[in-house]
């Protein structure tokens, strides 16, 4: 069965500054990979996905994700943060072996924006 | 805009007392999952229909059904609902299985008094 580790469960960021919120899966073949965001009382907004071709990902929002299978991780970044990004962002892994299709989430990583 | 849209955004019951949420599509995907998120957790995959076939969760409580009863809604039932089912209930849809892309409804709040 797949997991995600979302090592971090609250980060605090300047305004402006750079970010970056680490996720690590496990899964014996090659994952479909998703960064969710939720802002309080929402639901999950997708923000990017990797499936398979080119590691690096283009989002929405200016966030970006590089999937590196050699350490079964997905980190997500974005060069400089804005005040409206403060949410919990929570890494998935999708299954495709028939039987387990299903999105496995992390317990997600709060963030906070500070002036 | 195509979207999931849950009613209603917050609902209240009573202990013990059958609540049922609601959630349409008009996206056409094949595929609506029901999600239960609790306080500062990952969302928690209770079942999903696939057309007409529904699959449940090994660890979801028979206390949750669901129907769908065509492609565009799909309800969630707590037969009886207890302070622990109290959390934020997400529907989601996608075209397909196998890592497609799910896309989330707003989510009902409950609470149980």
């Amino acid at each position: 069965a797949q997991s995600v580790t979302q090592p971090d469960i609250h980060i605090t960021v300047s305004e402006g500054a750079s970010l970056e919120l680490r996720c690590n899966y496990s899964y014996g073949a090659t994952p479909y990979l998703f960064w969710y965001v939720q802002s309080p009382g929402q639901g999950l907004q997708l923000l990017l996905k990797y499936f398979s071709g080119d590691t690096l990902v283009q989002g929405i929002k200016g966030f970006e994700a590089e999937f590196k299978r050699s350490q079964s991780s997905f980190n997500l970044r974005k060069p400089s943060v804005h005040w409206s990004d403060a949410a919990e962002y929570f890494c998935a892994v999708g299954a495709s072996d028939f039987g387990n299709e299903k999105l496995t989430f992390g317990t997600g990583t709060r963030l906070t924006i500070i002036p | 805009d195509a979207m999931v849209i849950q009613n209603p955004r917050y609902q209240v019951t009573q202990f013990g007392k059958p609540v049922t949420l609601s959630c349409s599509q008009t996206l056409n995907h094949n595929v609506m999952y029901w999600y239960q998120q609790k306080s500062s957790q990952a969302p928690k995959l209770l079942f999903h229909y696939y057309d007409k076939d529904f699959n449940n969760e090994a660890d979801t409580p028979d206390n949750f059904q669901s129907r769908r009863p065509n492609t565009s809604f799909c309800f969630l039932d707590i037969r009886s609902p207890g302070l622990g089912d109290a959390a934020m209930y997400l529907c989601a849809t996608s075209r397909d299985l196998g890592g497609e892309t799910q896309y989330f409804g707003p989510g009902t709040r409950l609470l149980v008094l």
